[in-house]
Formats: C-alpha cells, structure tokens, sequence
C-alpha cells in the first residue's frame, strides 16, 4: 500500500486567512493526488483531481499543487463554511486506493 | 445528476455476514468509466477504502479486507453491493458508497449509512 501522511492534523484558523495543508506519498505518486473535503455528518465531497484541477462547482478559492511525494491544498481565503476536514487520496496506485489520515480546519 | 443510496441493517451480531446495496439513479452506471466503491469510516476516525468493482466484473480490494470482503454489480438494477464477513466491533462504522471514476477518485458520494456491531 501507498502509505499517505498529511499535516497538520489540525489547523486552527480565523476568516480570511490563507490556509495550507500539504499531504506527503509514501512513494511517488506522480501527479495521480486527490483532495475531499468533509463536514460532521457529511459524506466527503471531491475538491481537488490529478493534484491541481479543480472539481466543477468548487469555488476557487481552493488550489492545489504538488508533484511526485509531496502535496498541498491551499486555501485563499479562508470562509466560514470552509471548516471542515480535509482528506487526500492516491490514485497512482491502479489497484488499492489509499486515503490520508486528515486535517481538521477549526476556528481558531 | 447521478445518485447513489446505500442500504443496510443498521445493526449487526458479531461473526456475522454484513450485507449493504447501493442503488444508482439519475443516470446509466454502465459507462467504461465508471467504477464503483464502497469506503468506511469508523467513528471519529478517518475514510478506509474497502474496494472497487468494475462493470466488466473485475474488483478490487484492501488487502486488510480481502478475505471477508465481496463486492457484486447488478447493472440491469442499478445497484451494486458489499458483503463483510466475520465482523467484529471494529467493523463499526459509515460505510459510504460512491462513484471511483476511471479508478481514479471519487466523485459522487451516497449519504452513507451507520452500521453498527453489537450483540
């Protein structure tokens, strides 16, 4: 399995901050990094596909970047409904699939 | 639009076989695209994918899971499902449904359904 480790595993932060958090590979997963945001009692919901494109709907002001081992999602400004926790996910494996641990955004 | 509803007992004895179904609307589920997962997730924890099947048959599993672990597809029903045996109170959890587009990531998510094990 493709071992995925995000930090940091909570992030206080107040409204309108810059927010970002960076998701690191076990091995390197080229740009194959997908990125899901999650609220209490919520399924998770596709931010972010192949590192960097973002989901249709999605607001802009979330990105991410990222190649290889190392990732970030960052958000811009960061907006009330935007606490939540945030998950990545490899794709590079063809076979088993493989979620990081988790960031909560929480209010600082 | 795409939907996707899981179904399920709610409550499970331990060693027994957990069953879920997911129903699929809105749409067709027989695109080459398409593969389709179930994901858990135990309270206060993170997601753990369970598997993946494809609409040719082939399927995919968590290496952690795969001995307990089946996963079918009903195309002519909509529907896909998941059977967990031997479960314990670890198998605790949300177990979601969802679209694993391209094997990629996933898309469209059920609203997930709360199984608990318990005797």
């Amino acid at each position: 399995d493709i071992e995925m480790t995000q930090s940091p595993s909570s992030l206080p932060a107040s409204v309108g901050d810059r927010v970002t958090i960076t998701c690191r590979a076990g091995q390197s997963i080229s740009r194959y990094l997908n990125w899901y945001q999650q609220k209490p009692g919520k399924a998770p919901k596709l931010l972010i596909y192949s590192a960097s494109s973002l989901q249709s709907g999605v607001p802009s002001r979330f990105s991410g970047s990222g190649s290889g081992t190392e990732f970030t999602l960052t958000i811009s400004s960061l907006q009330p409904e935007d606490f939540a926790t945030y998950y990545c996910q490899q794709s590079y494996s063809t076979q088993t699939w493989t979620f990081g641990q988790g960031t909560k955004v929480e209010i600082k | 639009q795409l939907l996707l509803q899981e179904s399920g007992p709610g409550l499970v004895k331990p060693s027994e076989t957990l069953s879920l179904n997911c129903t699929v609307s809105g749409g067709p589920m027989s695109s080459s695209n398409d593969y389709w997962g179930w994901i858990r997730q135990p309270p206060g924890k993170g997601l753990e994918w369970i598997g993946s099947v494809f609409n040719r048959g082939n399927a995919y599993y968590n290496p952690s899971l795969r001995s307990r672990v089946t996963l079918s597809l009903d195309t002519s029903n909509k529907q896909f499902s998941m059977k967990l045996g031997s479960v314990t109170a670890a198998d605790t959890a949300t177990y979601y449904c969802a679209r694993h587009y391209a094997r990629l990531f996933f898309d469209i998510w059920g609203q997930g359904t709360v199984i608990s094990v318990s005797s």
